[in-house]
């Protein structure tokens, strides 16, 4: 069971929009809507941003979107703030009924 | 509101065996068939992996790269779920995270704070 893909770091400017890619297999993004993004803050727990692909949990910022198409998923996060650099991490329920991550995207505002 | 709250040593010999136990309030994990409960670890300066998680029900699912080793069981009577991994080594060493699955979303919804655990002699 890989990691699935992802870019070690991604920037951007203040008021830009950043796109953070999650690379799986048919095995997991290909075939299942299940896909989550998690932030994390240095030391923190993970929090929920994302999940099924494009949902947004209450009370998380409409500046964080998703998408995917074929095997491979995406975070957008549009009008970067500086609250907004953390790490990022992708995951997907796979055919084994089980999980996985991504390798993380460290996103850093300039 | 449900919390999860990590419990267990922060130091582990190699070749033991680390066990970790996650207290759930606010929500039973006996009658919650609306929910998985799993665990995750992080080592230090990487990223999150994977490593399984349990139903009310008793059925088990894990990482397939530490099968044969893990273990992870549920006690209703504490309303609390566990981790057993044997034979560990300093690759062990990381902050383990228990979490609550929503079952239909398949997402991560609920974390505990996490709990360092360091494989050393």
């Amino acid at each position: 069971q890989s990691a699935l893909t992802q870019p070690a770091s991604v920037s951007g400017s203040p008021g830009q929009s950043i796109t953070i890619s999650c690379t799986g297999t048919s095995s997991d993004i290909g075939t299942y809507d299940y896909v989550s993004w998690y932030q994390q803050h240095p030391g923190k727990v993970p929090k929920l941003v994302i999940f099924d692909v494009s949902n947004r949990p209450s009370g998380v910022s409409n500046r964080f979107s998703g998408s995917k198409s074929g095997d491979t998923a995406s975070l957008t996060i549009s009008g970067l703030q500086a609250e907004d650099e953390a790490d990022y991490y992708c995951s997907s329920y796979t055919s084994g009924s089980t999980y996985v991550f991504g390798t993380g995207t460290k996103v850093t505002v300039l | 509101q449900v919390q999860l709250q990590e419990s267990g040593p922060g130091l582990v010999k190699p070749s033991q065996t680390l066990s970790l136990a996650c207290n759930v309030s606010g929500a039973s994990v006996r009658d919650s068939p609306d929910y998985y409960w799993s665990w995750i670890r992080q080592p230090p300066g990487e990223g999150l992996v994977w490593i399984g998680y349990i139903y009310y029900r008793g059925s088990t699912y894990y990482n397939p790269s530490l099968k044969g080793r893990l273990s992870i069981s549920v006690d209703t009577s504490k309303n609390q779920f566990s981790l057993d991994l044997t034979s560990v080594t300093a690759a062990d060493t990381a902050v383990y995270y228990c979490a609550r699955i929503r079952r239909w979303e398949r997402r991560f919804d609920s974390w505990g704070q996490g709990a360092l655990v360091t494989v050393s002699s």
